[in-house]
């Protein structure tokens, strides 16, 4: 257990809906970090926030969104669902540093989230 | 822009003998760490093992080691002592240091442990 948690487990949506899924840090981390893996596929970085602004963005459109909260939590926001939206929604969680030091950056994951557009 | 590629879509492996999964990157960068992320069905990515490229010697954790080779770019995952737990998919990862926003991901190797 990494003591990232992520709500829900699941999810059903049907297409043009919005969702929002959620992230809890592990205690001590200040950086969130999303990810989609769809079926049979590595993850894909969405983005992500570090004390609460975005920290880097990967190739997704911009009806993906996100906050980070004060506690490190963190929402990522999908407007306007598509079929290809369907995938294993993944956050973890890190604490960046440049002592290079054992746990530094190591990002560590949640268990997920599973959406299903339909 | 970085990559990494891994050969192996699918490994087996007898119980208590050895495997080495395969995993190759391509990178203009001279500082970054290298991860192998091991997904059980229970989907969540655990990490197993992570290298630190200014780091010569390579990184052992109990039963899992890798030979890295920066010049080959080159980042191997050998899993001793085989376990029937060990069944899932792994991934290897790579990321720029001091610019943490990403993993990248290859594309996984599934591998199966029989008994």
């Amino acid at each position: 257990e990494t003591g990232v948690t992520q709500s829900p487990t699941h999810l059903i949506k049907t297409r043009g809906q919005q969702v929002t899924l959620r992230c809890s840090s592990q205690s001590g981390h200040n950086t969130v970090s999303w990810y989609q893996q769809a079926l049979g596929q590595g993850p894909q970085f969405i983005f992500q926030y570090y004390r609460e602004e975005e920290n880097g963005r990967g190739n997704f459109p911009p009806r993906f969104s996100g906050l980070q909260f004060p506690n490190y939590s963190s929402e990522l926001n999908v407007n306007a669902l598509e079929l290809d939206d369907s995938a294993l929604y993944l956050c973890a969680s890190s604490f960046p540093g440049t002592s290079g030091g054992a746990s530094t950056d190591t990002q560590y994951f949640g268990p997920g989230t599973r959406l299903t557009v339909l | 822009a970085q990559t990494v590629t891994q050969s192996q879509p699918e490994m087996s492996v007898q119980e208590a003998e050895t495997v080495t999964l395969s995993c190759t990157y391509d990178t203009s960068e001279n500082n970054y760490y290298l991860f192998w992320y091991k997904q059980p069905p229970s989907r969540q990515m655990i990490l197993v093992i992570r290298q630190e490229a200014y780091k010569q010697q390579n990184a052992t954790e109990n039963r899992f080691s890798v030979n890295f080779q920066k010049a080959a770019k080159s980042f191997s995952l050998k899993i001793s002592d085989s376990q029937l737990g060990d069944t899932a998919m792994y991934f290897c990862a790579f990321m720029k240091l001091y610019n943490t926003d990403k993993l990248i991901f290859g594309t996984g190797t599934r591998l199966q442990v029989f008994p």
